[in-house]
């Protein structure tokens, strides 16, 4: 059965960083890309970033760009999320997601993890 | 503002259909695929179709997908107390080089 289990996430100040991490198991992991979404709180849903099954290829929301890192250790079935600088407007829940197929579509996100909650705030 | 357009809410009846449309341009919806989520507050969101028509297993065929041109629908028939949830299109942009999703519509099955 595949699971996704974030974790990482927490009260921050703006301007502070946090990791957040994502713990696979049920599937081979090294096989699929995977991604990040996060829905503030009243809001809708906003992809974060993706990243490509070897980890050669990520991609990121505008709003993230520059601040937020994605990479993943096949080694040990982890997706990560590095968030630096963080802003008020990055406060969401946060989910991990694994994509659809081997081919990767970055957007066919067949399993979710529960989230994990970050709140940016002084 | 989101990238993809959708209603912000539709209603129906239990037991009738509903469709939920998704509105994007040629950087989106035109050139790729699209897929649709079902997020019931507090749980993870589903996928419910991929690949403009396509459903991953599990999700019953009361639920459909199209696309035409720069637009994707939505339908689900049969509706249900328990379908009752906000739904979302997504894509890739080309123009942004990543994924795009649309605001949500919310269903309410009266």
């Amino acid at each position: 059965e595949v699971h996704l289990l974030e974790s990482g996430g927490g009260l921050v100040q703006p301007g502070g960083s946090l990791r957040l991490s994502c713990a696979a198991s049920g599937f081979t992991f090294s096989n699929y890309a995977m991604g990040w979404v996060r829905q503030a709180p009243g809001k809708g849903l906003e992809w974060v970033s993706s990243i490509s099954a070897s980890g050669g290829a990520t991609y990121y929301a505008d709003s993230v760009k520059g601040r937020f890192t994605i990479s993943r250790d096949n080694s040990k079935n982890t997706l990560y999320l590095q968030m630096s600088s963080l802003r008020a407007e990055d406060t969401a829940l946060y989910y991990c997601a694994k994509d659809l197929q081997v081919s990767g579509s970055y957007y066919d996100f067949d399993y979710w993890g529960q989230g994990t909650l970050v709140t940016v705030s002084s | 503002q989101s990238v993809l357009t959708q209603s912000p809410s539709v209603s129906a009846a239990p037991g009738q259909k509903v469709t939920i449309s998704c509105s994007g341009s040629s950087s989106n919806i035109g050139n790729n695929d699209v897929s649709w989520y079902q997020h019931l507050p507090g749980t993870a969101p589903k996928l419910l179709i991929y690949d403009n028509n396509k459903r991953p297993s599990g999700i019953p065929d009361r639920f459909s997908g199209s696309k035409s041109g720069t637009s994707a629908t939505l339908g689900i028939t049969g509706l249900q107390t328990g379908d009752e949830a906000d739904y979302y299109c997504g894509t890739w942009d080309r123009s942004l080089s990543g994924v795009v999703f649309g605001g949500g519509t919310k269903l309410t099955v009266l």
